[in-house]
């Protein structure tokens, strides 16, 4: 079956400074890969659509600057956390996959901590 | 709009209990439905999925039942085990455009 990879599987990183979470889609081709934040105990919202070749689409509320989203392939697609605050830290998850009988796979999650 | 409302949690049980996780949507059109589960510190995994009305997604003996009168999608399983811990999610996505919307997960904890 389809599989996500994701990776980091955690980071801890200083404030200030920036991460980058890559999503990979390992045996098919994703034009359009979905990030999700996890907040604890609460459930996944979504941040952003990324479609390959072309700007992302954020969700109200989510800072663009903030969290750069690229999706330079039709397998890759990265997450970048500018200037990271202890208020960023959280679960980041990302999807991809298509069809109307397909469920999105989702990679295995990426826990950030800002310290 | 589109919404998944799920039962809160935390719910225990003992091993070989009958679990029975609520599940309703509001939603614009004709979703699709999913349940997914988190194991802990993992990602999530798709547990089952029905793409129209009265379908029922079974797997690792759960299942559910795409109830459209209701718009329920509730998870069902007979005889729980410990291994079965976990968070459970229920989401929609809608048959136009890809996004899928969560509900607020249901922990789960199976003691012996």
């Amino acid at each position: 079956g389809a599989v996500v990879s994701q990776h980091p599987s955690w980071v801890i990183c200083k404030s200030g400074t920036s991460v980058k979470i890559e999503c990979r889609s390992l045996d098919f081709q994703a034009t359009t890969m979905f990030w999700y934040r996890q907040f604890p105990k609460q459930s996944l919202m979504l941040m952003a659509t990324s479609n390959e070749g072309s700007k992302a689409t954020y969700e109200q509320g989510v800072e663009k600057d903030k969290f750069l989203i690229n999706h330079a392939s039709l397998t890759l697609s990265t997450l970048t956390v500018t200037s990271a605050h202890p208020e960023d830290s959280s679960f980041y998850i990302c999807s991809a996959g298509g069809g109307l009988d397909y469920g999105y796979t989702f990679g295995s999650g990426t826990r950030l901590t800002v310290v | 709009g589109n919404s998944v409302t799920q039962m809160e949690g935390p719910v225990t049980l003992s091993e070989e209990a009958f679990l029975t996780i609520n599940c309703t949507y509001t939603a614009t059109g004709y979703p699709s439905l999913f349940w997914y589960v988190q194991y802990p510190g993992e990602g999530l995994q798709l547990l089952l999925k029905a793409t129209k009305a009265d379908d029922k997604g079974s797997n690792k003996g759960f299942e559910a039942t795409y109830r459209k009168e209701t718009t329920s999608f509730h998870l069902e399983k007979g005889s729980v085990q410990v291994s079965d811990s976990a968070v459970y999610f229920c989401a929609l996505r809608r048959n136009t455009g890809n996004q899928f919307y969560f509900g607020t997960g249901t922990s789960l904890t199976v003691i012996p």
